[in-house]
């Protein structure tokens, strides 16, 4: 059964700061990987998403890579600001049968 | 207009209700999912069906239900509502269409209060 985890549970920044989240996941076959942004009392926005052929994914100050070997994806974010405060899933398609999530990284950048 | 709609947005109920969550999409695509969102669990997957014939059990499915009446509707149903089933539920799509960069486009939510 696939399980994925992420790192830390929540995060708080100055702003300008470069931050990296984690996400860690136990069984490498997988479709793809997702990072997706959660605002309060709203559904998720896929924000990047890394096929299994795929080391990385670039989306503005944001950069996801993927090392499926290991179970493990990053995502960095660059010069943080705070209306990137949000809480931050990454989830794994397991061959399009269905998408396990992470219990997400609650970020929050300080002015 | 939000391409992936849910109805009602928020819900207060009784132990031993029934109750409906309605899902509407109009992206067009064939795939269509229902999860439950709890503190520190993320979300969980409880039902998912891949077009309108199609119908599979999620991770969590036990005490619901599900009907895929037309390619853009799929609702979940609470057949005896219990407490433990308090929690922020989400509707969502994707198109199989897409291959492997088939992403998940969410719904805003319900969020369901069982007393």
């Amino acid at each position: 059964k696939q399980e994925v985890t992420q790192i830390p549970a929540a995060l708080s920044v100055p702003e300008g700061e470069n931050l990296v989240l984690n996400c860690s996941f136990t069984d490498s076959a997988i479709y793809n990987l997702q990072w997706f942004r959660q605002d309060p009392g709203k559904g998720l926005t896929s924000l990047l998403l890394i096929q299994s052929s795929q080391r990385e994914q670039t989306s503005g100050r944001l950069n996801a890579s993927l090392d499926k070997s290991s179970g493990r994806s990053t995502l960095y974010i660059a010069a943080s600001q705070p209306g990137d405060s949000a809480t931050y899933l990454c989830a794994v398609d397991n061959y399009g049968q269905n998408f396990v999530f992470g219990p997400g990284t609650r970020l929050s950048v300080l002015p | 207009d939000a391409d992936v709609t849910q109805t009602p947005r928020n819900r207060i109920t009784k132990t031993g209700k029934r109750i409906m969550l309605e899902c509407s999409q109009t992206k067009g695509h064939d795939r269509m999912y229902w999860y439950r969102q709890d503190p520190g669990l993320g979300l969980r997957l409880i039902y998912y069906s891949f077009d309108v014939k199609d119908i599979n059990k999620g991770e969590i499915s036990d005490g619901y239900s599900v009907s895929r009446q037309a390619q853009a509707k799929f609702s979940l149903s609470l057949e005896s509502a219990i407490p433990n089933q308090t929690a922020l539920y989400f509707c969502a799509t994707s198109d199989s269409r897409t291959g492997p960069r088939e992403t998940q486009y969410f719904g805003p939510g319900t969020r369901l209060l069982v007393l």
